[in-house]
């Protein structure tokens, strides 16, 4: 089976604007985490889904919203962009509730 | 407030000495415990789970070990190799609905 895919690899935006990262599951995997990760803080939990229901979200800002999609694809948007966000944002998948994650490898965001 | 702590940032050690890495949680009741790895630019990667009533679970040259009085989870890996530096962090889940939350991680350097 392909692995976990999240697209693009980097980005550079700039303070101000928004962003959108996506995450493509393992097939057969509902769930799906976000996390980010800063070298400061370590890996932070965003949001996870289940079924295109948010299952739990993380403590941050509303900047930060996603969404999953019938197909169990998910996406993650962050608007108005801020230097603190420049991170890499992690996405993983599970195959059910209690089972290991399979992370992608990424979107490392820059923000200038 | 809760926390999870992996007390060592960095652990240099020779190749083919054991590598003993510690997570310390506060305020969690885990149903189990996971380990991962991450190299540079990647996403961490599954390595084991074990639950709250195991005391130790081994997989070829890993040994983890659980204690629940303790609050303490140690991640063994034995005769190790320049291959097995990374970092290694633990994560944990309490019961019910709640998210997967990770330590800092350990970066282990083995010196050949």
């Amino acid at each position: 089976k392909a692995g976990v895919t999240q697209t693009p690899r980097y980005l550079i935006k700039t303070r101000g604007q928004q962003v959108t990262l996506s995450c493509s599951p393992i097939s057969g995997h509902r769930s799906v985490s976000w996390y980010q990760q800063t070298p400061g803080q370590g890996l932070q939990f965003l949001f996870e889904y289940f079924s295109e229901t948010q299952r739990n979200k993380g403590n941050f800002p509303g900047r930060f919203s996603g969404r999953q999609f019938s197909n169990s694809r998910s996406e993650m948007n962050v608007s108005t962009l801020e230097l603190g966000d420049s991170a890499l944002y992690l996405c993983a998948s599970q195959e059910t509730y209690n089972s290991p994650l399979h992370f992608g490898n990424g979107t490392r965001l820059t923000v200038t | 407030s809760q926390k999870i702590e992996q007390n060592s940032e960095a652990l240099n050690i020779q190749e083919g000495k054991t590598a003993t890495l510690t997570c310390n949680y506060t305020n969690y009741s885990p149903a189990y415990l996971q380990w991962y790895r991450q190299d540079p630019g990647r996403g961490p990667v599954f390595l084991l789970l074990i639950r709250e009533n195991e005391k130790e679970k081994r997989k070829e040259r890993l040994k983890v070990t659980f204690d629940t009085t303790l609050k303490q989870s140690l991640f063994h890996i034995t005769a190790s190799q320049p291959a097995d530096s990374a970092t290694y962090l633990c994560a944990l889940r309490n019961s019910g609905n709640t998210p997967l939350v990770f330590g800092k991680g350990t970066r282990l350097s083995v010196i050949a």
